[in-house]
């Protein structure tokens, strides 16, 4: 089915160990995006790629890892993941000049 | 610093009445402008958008209007269903020659409407 799909959609990890969070897009889509939504801040930018080997940081990146090897696929990796990264994460992806499409969230808990 | 901002986290409204979210932004570059609406355990779907050369755009019973001066834009839900009780963000691009593609957001604000 066409669409975007993260998974796992929920995950429990240790503080200090690394994790990744997946994300892939059936469209071609040559934006895509993750944010964090936490109470009070709302959606957060961690991390976004406009294209195959570009990414960028947005507005909290320190502690996240990303690639972009291939135009579907846009992993997000906490090295050493700690207590604040508790949160759920939202990959999204948009076609140029149109809005974004966001997955279902990844709801990460750290212990 | 929160570029855009929703100073009400939340809203409550009888059914039938009309519903005003606000937004507010700081960054001038801003020249594109979304509401998203979420419900629980889903990710959040593209609800209406507005350009900076337009102060209003309609789609149903969501209207959004935008103040460029103030740097504030508001959606209106008219008539409120139980069906829009839900989260909704404000976000805010710059789509010009510094276009990034990326939205900034919001905290959001959850709309309550009660039968």
């Amino acid at each position: 089915d066409a669409g975007i799909t993260q998974s796992p959609r929920y995950k429990i990890t240790e503080t200090g160990r690394q994790v990744t969070l997946m994300c892939h897009q059936t469209w071609s889509h040559s934006y895509m995006f993750w944010y964090r939504q936490d109470l009070g801040h709302g959606l957060r930018l961690i991390y976004y790629s406009a294209a195959a080997d570009i990414t960028d940081k947005g507005e909290v990146p320190d502690g996240y890892v990303v690639s972009r090897s291939k135009t579907e696929n846009f992993p997000l990796t906490l090295e050493s993941a700690t207590r604040s990264q508790t949160s759920v994460y939202f990959c999204a992806s948009r076609k140029a000049n149109y809005g974004y499409t966001f997955g279902s969230g990844t709801r990460l808990t750290v212990v | 610093d929160q570029q855009v901002k929703q100073n009400s986290p939340s809203l409550s409204v009888q059914e039938g009445r009309i519903s005003i979210l606000n937004c507010d932004y700081t960054n001038s570059m801003f020249d594109y402008f979304l509401w998203y609406k979420k419900y629980p355990a889903e990710g959040p779907t593209f609800l209406i958008s507005i350009s900076s050369i337009k102060d209003k755009n309609e789609d149903g019973r969501f209207t959004v209007f935008l103040n460029k001066s103030a740097k504030h834009l508001s959606l209106h839900i008219v008539p409120s269903q139980p069906g829009d009780s839900a989260v909704y963000f404000c976000a805010a691009s710059e789509e010009g020659s510094s276009n990034t593609g990326k939205l900034i957001f919001g905290q959001g604000t959850t709309l309550q409407v009660k039968p």
